[in-house]
């Protein structure tokens, strides 16, 4: 079974330019999930999806980041413009549906804000 | 507000030696509790824990969650270098599936 993908894998953007991320989560999988994870911290959820219906944004910093999963399949994280702060790793997850069910990480992007 | 806390925050040990992570919560709609570890890269599953209290374990970890304590420990015996890694406690909640992480406990085994 292949497991969630996410590209780029590293990526290096000056202050208020764009970036864009994306996932690919396992086949099947209704819910997707998007999580910061700043150095030395925990992952930090952005954005839950059930397939393609937002189930939890409430700590998306909607000004700057945005989020989509068309079809309820793969989803597109965008942050314009990015703020130094920003810089961390991006991490998609998903899980097939249903309260028995753990989550399944993808490599993660890492990004840094110069 | 929901809060997974974790301690210690770091952790130096040497091979062979026994170590106990903690992983405290308070979070409405419990459902479960998961452990990972996490290496260089993505977090990877370990144990998932319900309120039924039944050990997990898997080789030379091992993990219980005390409900009336709100808490869960992660041991982990005869440790090995390869044992190195942050491993993060998140907890999953009723109904929305969501997950709230702890800020990771990073454990460093020498040789």
């Amino acid at each position: 079974e292949a497991g969630v993908a996410q590209s780029p894998r590293y990526k290096i953007i000056e202050k208020r330019q764009s970036v864009a991320f994306w996932c690919n989560p396992i086949s099947g999988h209704a819910t997707l999930y998007w999580y910061q994870q700043i150095l030395g911290q925990g992952p930090k959820l952005l954005i839950q999806f059930q397939n393609n219906g937002v189930v939890d944004d409430s700590q998306l910093p909607k000004d700057r980041f945005s989020a989509e999963r068309l079809k309820g399949v793969d989803s597109t994280l965008k942050i314009q413009p990015a703020k130094l702060e920003d810089s961390a790793v991006y991490l998609c997850a998903s899980s097939l549906q249903g309260e028995v069910d753990e989550q399944y990480f993808g490599p993660g992007t890492r990004l840094t804000v110069t | 507000e929901d809060k997974v806390v974790q301690s210690p925050l770091s952790l130096v040990v040497h091979e062979g030696d026994t170590v106990t992570l903690n992983c405290s919560y308070e979070v409405t709609n419990f459902r479960s509790l998961l452990w990972y570890k996490q290496e260089k890269k993505a977090p990877t599953f370990l144990f998932m824990l319900t309120s039924s209290g039944i050990e997990k374990k898997s080789g030379r970890l091992s993990s219980i969650l005390d409900k009336k304590e709100l808490s869960s420990i992660l041991n982990i015996t005869a440790t090995q270098t390869g044992d190195s890694a942050i491993y993060l406690c998140a907890v999953k909640k009723s109904g929305a599936y969501k997950y709230i992480f702890g800020t990771g406990t990073r454990l460093k085994v020498l040789a």
